[in-house]
């Protein structure tokens, strides 16, 4: 069965700063997806960031960058200039194209941004 | 308009009943989920259902019964509850091409007391 570790139950980070939460994950298959979700307060599931693993290009979105790396089976998530709003839980998931298609979530990492 | 919607979105109730949660999404989606969310924030998958047709079922309890009536909606009947069902339950969606993005409703609290 898939696995997503993510090593980093708590972080956090000064306004404007950078962080980086760390995402593994164990798979045999070639064809997957990986995502962040962002979990605020209110509970609401929130993409963050998606990467399709047979495209090597990190995918960005705005302050949101990934670092993928698909023979270490490493997902990292980098936030740019965090901000107060990004206080959230972070979830790294793992998407295999199978026929029993799931999501399968990490721990969650608690980022804590202050002011 | 809310793309998946889940009712109700809190429910408090003792040990022993039984309850339902609905989940409808707007999407035009054909696989929808069922997913838990323990009181430790760990995500774990319960159900998954393509075109009405259960595909994922979880090693979950007897006492838990997804229904879909149609692709647009599924539900999720709680037999017997037991304080251990307290959790946030989320509802999901997404279409058929492999790795598009989930959608989830906002999430279901449930107390059991």
């Amino acid at each position: 069965a898939q696995t997503v570790t993510q090593s980093q139950p708590e972080m956090s980070v000064q306004e404007a700063e950078t962080v980086t939460l760390s995402c593994t994950y164990d798979t045999s298959e070639n064809n997957y997806y990986l995502f962040w979700y962002k979990q605020p307060p209110s509970r609401q599931m929130i993409l963050v960031i998606r990467q399709e693993a047979y495209k090597q290009q990190n995918a960005t979105e705005n302050r949101f960058s990934v670092n993928f790396q698909k023979a270490a089976k490493s997902f990292s998530l980098k936030i740019s200039d965090s901000q107060l709003g990004d206080t959230a839980m972070y979830f790294c998931a793992f998407f295999e194209e199978t026929v029993f298609t799931r999501l399968t979530f990490g721990e969650g990492t608690q980022l804590t941004v202050n002011p | 308009d809310t793309a998946v919607s889940q009712t109700p979105k809190y429910l408090v109730t003792q040990m022993g009943n039984d309850k339902s949660i609905k989940c409808e999404q707007n999407l035009g989606h054909d696989t929808m989920y069922w997913y838990k969310q323990d009181s430790k924030k760990f995500l774990k998958i319960m159900f998954s259902y393509n075109n009405k047709e259960l595909i994922i079922n979880e090693t979950v309890p007897n006492r838990f019964s997804p229904k879909s009536p149609d692709k647009a909606h599924l539900n999720l009947h709680i037999n017997s509850l037991e304080l251990g069902d307290s959790a946030v339950y989320f509802c999901a969606s997404t279409d058929d091409n492999p790795g598009n993005t989930i959608y989830f409703g906002e999430g279901s609290w449930l107390t059991v007391v």
